[in-house]
C-alpha cells in the first residue's frame, strides 16, 4: 500500500517570505500523480498544484512550485511571497497512474501559519 | 456551476441511528468518492465508484454502505451510527481524463453522541 508522509505538523513564516513544505511517499509504482491541496478554515479542499511522475520538469503555478525528486520519492511545495490568504492546512496526496478510478492517499497535513 | 454538492452540511446523531449523506455532481464525471477526515489526519478513502452501478471499498469501509444509482449521485449510508464515525465527510468526483485532480464538495460535519 502507498503511504504519504508529511513530517512537519506546523510551519510558520513571515508574510512575503518563502516557505517549503515537505512530503515524502512510498510506492512501488512507476506511473503516478502527486497533488498538493489547500484546506482553509472554511473546510474546502482546493487544488494547489499537481505533478505527473513521468514528467521531469517541476510544476509551477504562480507563487507555488514543487521540487519533485522521483528517486528520493520526495515532493515538496514551495510558496514564494507568502500572503495572509495562504494560511491553511496543506495536504500532499498520491494517486496511482493508469485509467482506474483509484482514490487519493493523503498525508496528515501541515498547518501553515503566516505571520503579518 | 455547482460542482459537487453535499447535503446536509451538519448533522448530529445518537448512537444506533441511521443516516444517509447525499452527494451530487453536475460535471458529468464517472468516478466519485467518499472520504472521511478525522482531527490530525488527512482524508481517508471510504468507498469509490468508477461508474453508475459499480462501487468498491477503500481504506476504511467498515460500518458504511454506498449507492451509485445514477451518474450524478453517490450516497453514503451509516446503518447504525457509532461515536467512532464522528468525522467530517467529503464527497469528490474526477474527470475521466487520466491524471486529472478530484473536485471536492464542502464536506458534512457529522457528530454521533
Amino acid at each position: 500500500a502507498q503511504t504519504v508522509t508529511q513530517s512537519q505538523p506546523e510551519m510558520s513564516v513571515q508574510e512575503a517570505e518563502t516557505v517549503t513544505l515537505s512530503c515524502t511517499y512510498d510506492t512501488s509504482e512507476s506511473d503516478y500523480y502527486l497533488f498538493w491541496y489547500k484546506q482553509p478554515p472554511s473546510r474546502q479542499m482546493i487544488l494547489v498544484i499537481r505533478q505527473e511522475a513521468y514528467k521531469q520538469q517541476n510544476a509551477t503555478e504562480n507563487r507555488f512550485s514543487v521540487n519533485f525528486q522521483k528517486a528520493a520519492k520526495s515532493f515538496s511545495l514551495k510558496i514564494s511571497d507568502s500572503q495572509l490568504g495562504d494560511a491553511a492546512m496543506y495536504f500532499c496526496a498520491y494517486r496511482r497512474g493508469g485509467g482506474g478510478a483509484d482514490g487519493l492517499t493523503f498525508g496528515k497535513g501541515t498547518h501553515l501559519i503566516i505571520q503579518p | 456551476n455547482a460542482g459537487v454538492t453535499q447535503t446536509p452540511k451538519f448533522q448530529v446523531l445518537k448512537t444506533g441511528q441511521s443516516m444517509t449523506l447525499q452527494c451530487a455532481q453536475d460535471m458529468n464525471h464517472n468516478s466519485m468518492y467518499w472520504y472521511r477526515q478525522d482531527p490530525g489526519m488527512g482524508l481517508r478513502l471510504i468507498y469509490y465508484s468508477a461508474s453508475e452501478g459499480t462501487t468498491d471499498k477503500g481504506e476504511v469501509p467498515n460500518g458504511y454502505n454506498v449507492s451509485r444509482l445514477n451518474k450524478r449521485e453517490f450516497s453514503l449510508r451509516l446503518e447504525s451510527a457509532a461515536p467512532s464515525q464522528t468525522s467530517v465527510y467529503f464527497c469528490a468526483s474526477r474527470p475521466d481524463r487520466i491524471g486529472q485532480p478530484q473536485h471536492f464538495g464542502d464536506g458534512t460535519r457529522l457528530s454521533i453522541l
